[in-house]
């Protein structure tokens, strides 16, 4: 049971680059969600999905995409890389909520846009 | 003002310390979770509660509904402790919760020995 895994960890991008950013759980949750973390800020929802099939913008979604096909994958996608998208990402999981919904999150992703 | 306020930003405590961390949020919730991360680590999630107070080892996370607070206390508090704790509020009614949630900027916490 290896959890939420992203990859890659690390990536350095030129600005106009398009890269995707892997998010693979194994836990059979319903509910996986992207955020991404400034210093100094609170994480930010990107983008969020409750199941295959269906995704939905958060707080922060301009030039990103996601895709759900399957319970187990989310991927995001930057399609302009620019610095402002410079920051750490993190993907998550949960089941859905109630009381037993408790976040499972991967390793983080730090992407550098120059 | 963030809908989400976590208290202190930073706190250093001597090995052995009771710490506590404090959250407030001005939004009606369902649940509130408190999170734990590493230096250059990922997020691993402590609690997650709805009223009342829970315990798992030296943590105990309590919350007041009411007053819209919660606390984070760590007895005995060791070295190893060190990390970023952060405060995350998942709001809405718990029959119309809805699926975002809204971080806390968290609180770094440095335990000396």
């Amino acid at each position: 049971n290896a959890g939420v895994t992203q990859t890659p960890k690390f990536r350095i991008l030129k600005i106009g680059q398009s890269m995707t950013l892997q998010c693979t759980q194994d836990m059979n949750h319903n509910y996986m969600y992207w955020y991404r973390q400034d210093p100094g800020m609170g994480l930010k929802l990107i983008y969020y999905s409750v199941g295959a099939g269906i995704t939905d913008k958060g707080e922060v979604p301009n030039g990103y995409n996601v895709s759900r096909s399957t319970t187990e994958d989310f991927p995001l996608r930057l399609e302009l890389a620019a610095p402002s998208q410079t920051s750490v990402y993190f993907c998550a999981s949960s089941p859905p909520w109630g009381a037993k919904g408790e976040l499972f999150f991967g390793e983080g992703s730090r992407l550098t846009v120059l | 003002k963030n809908e989400v306020e976590q208290s202190p930003q930073n706190l250093t405590a001597q090995e052995g310390e009771f710490i506590t961390i404090n959250c407030s949020y001005s939004v009606g919730i369902s649940a509130l979770h408190w999170l734990q991360q590493h230096p250059g680590g990922g997020i691993v999630s402590l609690f997650m509660l709805s009223s009342g107070k829970k315990k798992h080892g030296r943590l105990i996370a309590t919350i007041n509904i009411q007053e819209k607070h919660s606390s984070l206390h760590i007895t005995a508090s060791h070295p190893r402790d060190s990390a970023v704790y952060i405060c995350a509020v998942r709001g809405g009614t718990y029959g119309g919760a809805t699926n975002k949630l809204i971080f806390g900027t968290g609180t770094l916490l440095a335990v000396q020995p």
